[in-house]
């Protein structure tokens, strides 16, 4: 059975920083893995989605990396801002089924 | 491109009323639907799968009969909460896949009070 695991489940840290979240997996067969963004009471954003044969995307100051074989992927954040606080979901997908993780909650102080 | 809408996006309802939640993709055929509920400071939990056309496939430990899914269009899939109870209360998010299917597009949620 599928298990993900994010660490840290929170994180806080000032303006400016650059941060990594982690993301891990038990099973590594995985079609694609894919992060989100969840602000309070909101549904989910999209940020990257990475297949299995990919090794890393990015979109503007979001990196995500993907090391299939040990089960991990890494969400880096560059010189963080306030608008980045939300909750950030790593989500595996295998067997048709996106499983998702716990989160990581992710506060960017001014 | 790629959006999916749900109604309502709130609703308070008393204990033992049913409560019906619709979930639209607005510019894309849905060939696969999902339906996630998330309880406070938790992650989603995947509750069922639906195919247009046929009947859902529920997760381990989700009620069939207290959940019903419908999917009766490649555009609309319905979760009904039937004789709602307080531990019911949660945020229910529905997502859908085309016909390009490795990609999943998530609805804003519909947040649940049940009295």
């Amino acid at each position: 059975k599928q298990e993900v695991t994010q660490i840290p489940a929170a994180l806080s840290v000032p303006e400016g920083e650059n941060l990594v979240l982690n993301c891990s997996f038990t099973d590594s067969a995985i079609y694609n893995l894919q992060w989100f963004r969840q602000d309070p009471g909101k549904g989910l954003t999209s940020l990257l989605l990475i297949q299995s044969s990919q090794r890393e995307q990015t979109s503007g100051r979001l990196n995500a990396s993907l090391d299939k074989s040990s089960g991990r992927s890494t969400l880096y954040i560059a010189a963080s801002q306030p608008g980045d606080s939300a909750t950030y979901l790593c989500a595996v997908r295998n067997t048709g089924k996106l499983i998702f993780g716990q989160g990581t909650t992710l506060q960017v102080k001014p | 491109g790629a959006v999916v809408s749900q109604h309502p996006s709130r609703v308070i309802c008393k204990s033992g009323t049913s409560v019906k939640i619709e979930c639209r993709s607005l510019d894309f055929q849905a060939t696969t639907m999902f339906w996630y509920r998330q309880f406070p400071k938790q992650s989603l939990m995947l509750m069922a799968t639906s195919n247009e056309g046929s009947k859902a496939t529920y997760e381990q430990g989700v009620e069939k009969d207290k959940f019903l899914i419908n999917h009766a269009s490649l555009t609309l899939s319905t979760l009904t909460v039937t004789s709602a109870h307080p531990e019911d209360s949660s945020f229910y998010i529905c997502s859908a896949t085309g016909t390009a299917a490795y990609e999943q597009y998530f609805g804003p949620g519909t947040r649940l009070t049940v009295t």
